[in-house]
């Protein structure tokens, strides 16, 4: 059974573009969502990540936006660019996990065309 | 300061045979996790571990174990390696605060099974 099911899988966009990565989760005890970053060769990165008493949290180029009610959360990267070229990763766990482990959508690999 | 160490970085192994992962995490992080990550099932919580002791597992057989020891470093065993096994093995390290302290991954083991 699938709790975080991310979309699109791969995603292109031009350099300049805005970049929107989609996740739906199933278990309502979640209450951490956290967006890695991995490049090749390296371990998932933390980008930026929210709890859902907040619908929106912006850290530079990157937003989350929340929707408690329809249990979604995307990933917005503004002005991207091609060093943002990686696989992204949305999760979801409860307080903040550790101890409970992180569920992990399948990843969206994006390319961003200079 | 140091990141989350793991070593090796590669292993072949032949089917049947056992393995030791290891992983050092961040000074200071109590809290070391193990996931799996594959092309196919994406990643994986496998288990966790605080003070030596194994808080939560995931969906793994028992082939999968993991320690950890006294100064929180980590190992993990996969004993009876099976094809499907072939993934990369990444740690984490957290300093386990609730909502405020993210997931360091590890730049992961990569383990080929032949």
């Amino acid at each position: 059974q699938q709790q975080v099911k991310q979309s699109p899988q791969s995603l292109i966009v031009q350099k300049g573009g805005i970049s929107i990565i989609n996740c739906a989760y199933e278990n309502t005890a979640f209450d951490y969502f956290p967006w890695y970053q991995q490049f090749p060769g390296k371990g998932p990165a933390l980008l930026i990540a929210i709890r859902p008493d907040v619908s929106e949290k912006k850290e530079g180029r990157f937003t989350i936006s929340f929707n408690k009610s329809a249990k979604q959360f995307s990933l917005h990267i503004m002005d991207s660019q091609p060093g943002d070229s990686a696989t992204y990763f949305c999760a979801a766990s409860r307080s903040g996990g550790g101890a409970d482990g992180l569920t992990f959508g399948k990843g969206t690999h994006l390319i961003i065309q200079p | 300061k140091a990141g989350v160490t793991q070593t090796p970085r590669y292993l072949i192994k032949t089917r049947g045979q056992q393995v030791t992962l290891s992983c050092s995490p961040i000074s200071g992080h109590r809290s070391v996790s193990w996931y799996q990550q594959t092309p196919g099932q994406g990643l994986q919580f496998l288990f966790e571990y605080f003070s030596e002791t194994q808080r939560n597992k995931g969906n793994f057989p028992g082939r999968f174990s993991g320690r950890q020891f006294s100064n929180s470093r980590s190992e993990m065993n996969v004993s009876t390696l099976e094809l499907g096994d072939s993934a990369l093995y990444l740690c984490a390290s957290t300093r386990d605060e609730p909502y405020n302290s993210p997931l360091h991954f590890g730049n992961g083991t990569r383990l080929t099974v032949t």
